[in-house]
Formats: structure tokens, sequence, C-alpha cells
């Protein structure tokens, strides 16, 4: 069965770049989406078809797909981007990686 | 603005039957070529996509559990319904339904309700 493998943690300074990543066999050969949830909170999309921005998502979230990883990119991250992150795609049936916990500290 | 609620029992013997429904509101269940899905998350856990429907009733399913999964739709009432049978401890997790795009090839979720913790314990 088909995987989406992410590291389960990720820390970045406020205003620095993170890049949370999302590996899984020809991935790029597929549309990636990626969600944000905060903690008690609903997952949010924030990236679909692998770079597209859902409107009132901040242009400083940006989703890249090659190879096999996807990508999300936060620029200029802020206290407020702290929270787990999900990517999923379609692969026979619908599939999410395990989540990347971002810290901002 | 689409927005979605479950609503249901929050705790459920095992061996018994979950049962979940999702109030659309701010559009109709019928209106485009959205699917409309059931989503669960475990406790401290990643997200796992149990199904989804269309309004006109066609369904899809995890094939994981697809032998214990139903999901249904009333127009009528702008909701769709999740019933999940013999349930164990394994199925206590918090389900969201959401919004559903329509192409598999490019298949996202771009609205989501709040999510309704159900509980399988005696």
């Amino acid at each position: 069965s088909y995987e989406l493998s992410q590291p389960p943690s990720l820390s970045v300074s406020p205003g620095q770049t993170a890049s949370i990543t999302c590996s899984g066999d020809k991935l790029g050969e597929k549309y990636a989406s990626w969600y944000q949830q905060r903690p008690g909170q609903s997952p949010v999309l924030v990236i679909y078809e692998d770079n597209k921005r859902p409107s009132g998502i901040p242009e400083r979230f940006s989703g890249s797909n090659s190879g096999n990883t996807a990508t999300l990119t936060i620029s200029g991250t802020q206290a407020m981007d702290e929270a787990d992150y999900y990517c999923q795609t379609w692969a026979i049936t619908v599939i999410f990686g395990g989540g990347t916990k971002l810290t901002v500290l | 603005q689409v927005q979605l609620q479950e609503s249901g029992p929050g705790l459920v013997k095992p061996s018994q039957t979950l049962s979940l429904t999702c109030t659309v509101s701010g559009g109709s269940i019928s209106s485009g070529s959205y699917y409309w899905s059931w989503i669960r998350q475990p406790a401290g856990k990643g997200l796992e996509w149990i199904g989804r429907i269309y309004s006109r009733g066609s369904t899809n399913y995890n094939s994981s559990l697809k032998s214990r999964v139903t999901i249904s739709v009333d127009t009528s009432k702008n909701q769709f319904s999740l019933k999940l049978n013999s349930v164990t401890a394994a199925d206590t997790a918090v389900y969201y339904c959401a919004r559903t795009t329509p192409d598999w090839t490019t298949v996202s979720f771009d609205y989501w309700g709040q999510g309704a913790l159900v509980t399988v314990s005696s």
C-alpha cells in the first residue's frame, strides 16, 4: 500500500523559513495537498494541487512537488504557524502523511 | 461560507454501531460537483479517510473499513451520515466531516467540521 512519510518534528526561529517534506514513491507524479492543524482545532487546507493556496491563506505558504518529495514552505514563519502539518495525496485511496509538528521558537 | 457540524453520541459500547450526522449550512449539499467525506483522528495520531458520498448517493470507502462502514445522504435535510458497526476501542477518535473536491487525482478537503469525539467503551 502507498505511504507518505513526514519528519515527526521541525523547529524554526521566528522570521525564518520552514520547509516541511513529504516523501512517497513517485509522489511528483501525483498531486499533493497540505493541511495545518493547530492544537484542539480542525485541519485547515493551506495548499492544494501541489502549489495552489485557498482563499485566505497567507502568501508565506507555498508548495512544490517533484520526484519523490512534496515540500511545504513557510516563509517568514510566525508564532501563529506553530501547528501540526499533514500532507495528503490520492493513490487508489486517500492517503495522509503521519504529520509534522512545527515548533516556532 | 460553507459550514459543517457533526452530531451524535459521544460514547458507544463495544460491538455496537457508531452513528454520526454532518449538517451542512451556507450552501446546498446538492450544488456543484463536491463530494462529502468522513475522516477520523485518534488522539495524538494522524488522519484517516473513512469514505465519501455524492449528493446522488454514490459512495467510495477506505478498503480497510469498507466492511463496517455505511455513508448515506439526506438532501432534504442537507445532511450526510456515517455508520460504523462492530466498533472496538480502536475506533475511538475524533470524527470529522469535510467537503471533498470531486476529482480523485486532485482530491482535497477544503471545509471541515469542528469534529466529534467518539469514545468506544463499556
